[in-house]
């Protein structure tokens, strides 16, 4: 099984800044990766496929990069609505496994 | 557009079974494989279980194999998680979700499964 881990588990922004969460998987997922974004209540949603082609709908502040092992999610300048948990997860390999998330709060 | 609703959570003990729903439309059913996904209270996804379109394809996590059964009706558009054997640590809200092919590009609200005597 394939684990991916994310960092950091927390990490605080004030709005206007940018964030970086990182994921990392324990061998090659290639380009395999999808982020998804969950808000307090709400079932998640996809953000990014393929490390790094944006879904439909999400903003283009949103970034995804990387392949292999080490991807990165960039979101350019934090709004208010973007302070969530986010999740990668890697559909290279069954079982897909999800990382154990980054939650962005505000500073 | 593509709507997942899933029923058929609630409180179970331990050692019993329970036969999730999940309803799609807005999508040709029969082409699309379909995965189920739980989260636990207060925790991260997990990822349960998936179906290919035709349904001749199934892949379990090892947390649920020989317990879990997925399964669909493409008749129906209704797809479907037997759990047998539950136990505390299977409560978690599930998702059924849509894959696009190979991730889950539409989720739906989730129905929560309570293991507890």
């Amino acid at each position: 099984e394939i684990v991916m881990t994310q960092s950091p588990a927390t990490l605080s922004v004030s709005p206007g800044e940018r964030a970086t969460l990182s994921c990392r998987a324990s061998q090659s997922v290639s380009s395999n990766l999808a982020w998804y974004q969950q808000k307090p209540g709400q079932a998640p949603r996809l953000l990014i496929y393929g490390a790094s082609t944006r879904a439909t709908a999400t903003p283009a502040r949103f970034s995804g990069s990387g392949s292999g092992t080490e991807f990165t999610l960039t979101i350019s300048s934090l709004q208010s609505e973007d302070f969530a948990v986010y999740y990668c997860q890697q559909y290279s390999n069954w079982p897909r496994t999800f990382g154990q998330g980054t939650k962005v709060d505000i500073k | 557009e593509v709507q997942l609703l899933e029923s058929g959570g609630g409180l179970v003990q331990p050692g019993g079974s329970l036969r999730l729903s999940c309803a799609a439309s807005g999508f040709t059913f029969s082409s699309y494989g379909m995965f189920w996904v739980r989260q636990a209270p207060g925790k991260g996804l997990e990822w349960v279980s998936a179906l290919s379109g035709s349904g001749g394809s199934t892949f379990y996590a090892d947390s649920v194999k020989d317990r879990f059964s997925i399964s669909r009706d493409n008749s129906k558009n209704t797809l479907y998680l037997q759990m047998n054997n539950l136990r505390a640590e299977d409560t978690a809200v599930y998702y059924c979700t849509k894959a696009g092919p190979y991730y889950s590009d539409h989720w739906g609200q989730g129905t929560l499964v309570t293991v507890s005597s």
